[in-house]
């Protein structure tokens, strides 16, 4: 079974450009998580969906940053423009139950 | 507040006991879970524990105390591979699924 895919793996763009990261969860899991850490960080959280729908978006920076999850499968996270504290590593996470299973991380550096 | 506090750095010889330490302060209390973080890699599931005790599961065991906001994780006959960061997370308030996060602590098993 594969597992959550996120892509790119790393992207490094200028200040005020955009960047989209993309997120397929685990076939079914109706929950699908962003969170982002900053280097020296903890992980945080950004938001929740469950299918399509913003279950609880309290951890979005600012609106700069827009994330959709059309038809309640893969997610788009949005960021425009982008800004230089905006570096970091990007998690996606989906679950279907009691734990969330993670991807990799897009690594995104903005210089 | 929330806070979760473990240590950042620890070092443990190869078939050795450590034991990772948490403590945390949040708003309600629905689960605290431990990943493991391979440089690079996703996170993954470690364990779950959302009742007073130790979990165990083969070389890794997880204890809470919900009276004192405190965990630990605890690993046995230390492997090589075992050299990777632990993550505390804890899950908040019943009808919320979003996790908050340590700083993870990172381990380095040494030959």
């Amino acid at each position: 079974e594969a597992g959550v895919t996120q892509f790119p793996s790393h992207s490094v763009i200028e200040k005020g450009q955009t960047v989209t990261l993309r997120c397929d969860p685990i076939s079914g899991h109706d929950n699908l998580y962003w969170y982002r850490r900053v280097m020296g960080k903890e992980i945080k959280f950004l938001l929740h969906f469950v299918k399509e729908s913003k279950q609880d978006e309290s951890g979005m920076p600012n609106n700069r940053f827009l994330a959709e999850r059309t038809g309640g499968t893969y997610s788009t996270l949005k960021v425009q423009p982008a800004e230089l504290e905006d570096s970091g590593v990007y998690f996606c996470a989906s679950s279907q139950g009691r734990e969330a299973f993670f991807g990799q991380g897009t690594r995104l550096t903005v210089v | 507040g929330q806070n979760i506090d473990q240590p950042t750095e620890m070092t443990a010889t190869e078939g050795a006991i450590v034991q990772i330490n948490c403590t945390y302060q949040t708003s309600g209390f629905n689960g605290l879970f431990w990943y493991q973080q391979h440089a690079g890699e996703a996170p993954t599931f470690l364990s779950y524990n959302v009742l007073d005790g130790l979990e165990e599961k083969g070389r890794f065991s997880s204890f809470l105390s919900r009276s004192k906001g405190y965990s630990y994780l605890l690993l046995k006959e230390l492997q090589m591979k075992d050299s990777a960061s632990y993550l505390c997370a804890v899950r908040g308030r019943s009808g919320t699924y979003k996790y908050i996060f340590g700083t993870g602590t990172r381990l380095k098993v040494l030959a």
